[in-house]
């Protein structure tokens, strides 16, 4: 499967736990994006990155949320003492970024859905 | 502020019946987005409208773009059960952030 797969689907932690998750994009698409997801909204920008450096975050983002692509592949988020409020779909996509212009098709990943007890 | 409003946010119809969703920016957009989420799935991309006054038609489905490129809008012709999910415009910022509609979720009965 050449799509964007995420790491774990599901993860039930308890409250202060960290976590953290994974995401392999399509191979050749130098942007990653995540997103996290609650029930019956869209999804909300957390932060993206062109090859390995990381160009933008929201303030949606708290300090106790951090996340790397090392090498320009894959990425991971981690959340450190999580709260019941993280309880959400955490979604990743990739892209295939060019110059300045219309933003690119965006390929989702199953998202990593996460309970936090 | 860059959000873009997105109606209705549900909408139930019969099978057959047509059905619409739109967005609105109080800014101007570059271009717009659009996906479709099925239930337990992830979202998928639908198309990309760019220009001004844009209209494109994918099947039962078409999409537009206003004179002003401050709204869009997604219509199904003649609607199945195969078209139940929910459905996301998304616009982007000159920083890179990307920002979705709340998404209108339909529901179709057969």
């Amino acid at each position: 499967d050449t799509g964007v797969s995420q790491n774990p689907r599901h993860k039930i932690t308890k409250r202060g736990q960290n976590v953290t998750f994974r995401c392999d994009p399509i191979s050749e698409h130098n942007r990653l994006y995540w997103y996290r997801q609650t029930l019956g909204q869209g999804p909300e920008f957390l932060t993206y990155f062109q090859n390995e450096a990381q160009l933008e975050k929201s303030r949606l983002l708290s300090d106790r949320f951090s996340a790397e692509r090392p090498k320009g592949s894959f990425s991971t988020l981690e959340i450190q003492r999580t709260e019941q409020g993280d309880s959400a779909m955490y979604l990743c996509a990739s892209s295939l970024g060019g110059t300045r212009g219309p933003q690119e098709t965006q390929y989702f990943g199953p998202g990593t859905r996460l309970l936090v007890l | 502020g860059q959000q873009v409003m997105q109606i209705p946010q549900y909408q139930h119809v019969q099978e057959g019946e047509d059905f619409t969703t739109y967005c609105n920016s109080s800014t101007t957009l570059s271009n717009i987005q659009w996906y479709k989420q099925r239930p337990g799935g992830h979202p998928v991309f639908l198309i990309q409208l760019v220009k001004s006054g844009e209209v494109k038609k994918q099947k039962r489905l078409t999409f537009q773009f206003g004179e002003a490129k401050k709204n869009s809008s997604l219509h199904i012709t003649a609607t199945q059960t195969t078209d139940v999910g929910t459905y996301f415009c998304l616009r982007g910022s000159t920083l890179g952030r990307l920002y979705f509609g709340r998404g209108t979720q339909l529901t179709v009965w057969p």
